[in-house]
């Protein structure tokens, strides 16, 4: 089965600095890729996802994340956070079991933007 | 126009109770799922559909039983609740294509709070 290990639980940055929110998966002949957000009380909104192809993958808002199969890694990146940045994120891999997909999810790392 | 709807969003209730949380998603998916989660933020998989037929169901307690009476709802239902039964459950759905699951769409969640 697979799994995803994000680690760091918390990440504190200024405004405007770089961010890297890192993610691990277990290793797969083939993975589907995903980073999720979740702004506080609200449910899970899809950032980005990586299927095939371009190993780079970017969100309209500005996050990136680059597929690094030797060393299964799908990191989180941005140039320049906002305080609208704050939430927590979710690294997810997709898995299949007995015949059924389903996503499996990291931790989760909470990204705090302090002015 | 929610594309994944679940009521009630909030939900207090004392331990011994019976309650019910409904889900209801207008995107044509074929799979529907319902995720718990915790204090931490940890994301777990309970239970997953595939046009109405269940297809993941991850050693949940047999209190809790989802019914899906059609591909577009999954319901789900808690007999005698207890205190470590107070989380956020989540509804996703989702559609196979290749094989693969392209990501999920999530409810807002509903915040079940047992006293």
């Amino acid at each position: 089965a697979q799994s995803v290990t994000q680690l760091d639980s918390q990440v504190p940055v200024f405004e405007e600095a770089p961010v890297e929110l890192r993610c691990n998966y277990s290793s797969s002949v083939s993975v589907y890729l995903f980073w999720y957000v979740q702004y506080p009380n609200q449910g899970l909104q899809l950032l980005l996802k990586y299927l095939s192809g371009s190993t780079l993958v970017e969100s309209i808002n500005g996050f990136e994340a680059e597929f690094n199969k030797s060393q299964t890694s799908f990191h989180l990146r941005k140039p320049s956070v906002h305080i609208s940045d704050t939430a927590e994120y979710f690294c997810a891999v997709s898995d299949r079991v007995q015949g059924a997909q389903k996503l499996v999810f990291g931790q989760g790392t909470r990204l705090t933007i302090n002015p | 126009d929610t594309a994944v709807s679940q009521t009630p969003k909030y939900l207090v209730t004392q331990m011994g109770n019976d309650k019910s949380i409904k889900c209801e998603q207008n995107l044509g998916h074929d799979t529907m799922y319902w995720y718990k989660q915790d204090s931490k933020k940890f994301l777990k998989i309970m239970f997953s559909y595939n046009n109405k037929e269940l297809i993941i169901n991850e050693t949940v307690p047999n209190r809790f039983s989802p019914k899906s009476p059609d591909k577009a709802h999954l319901n789900l239902h808690i007999n005698s609740l207890e205190l470590g039964d107070s989380a956020v459950y989540f509804c996703a759905s989702s559609h196979i294509w290749r094989g693969g699951i392209h990501g999920y769409t999530f409810g807002s969640g509903t915040r079940l709070t047992v006293v």
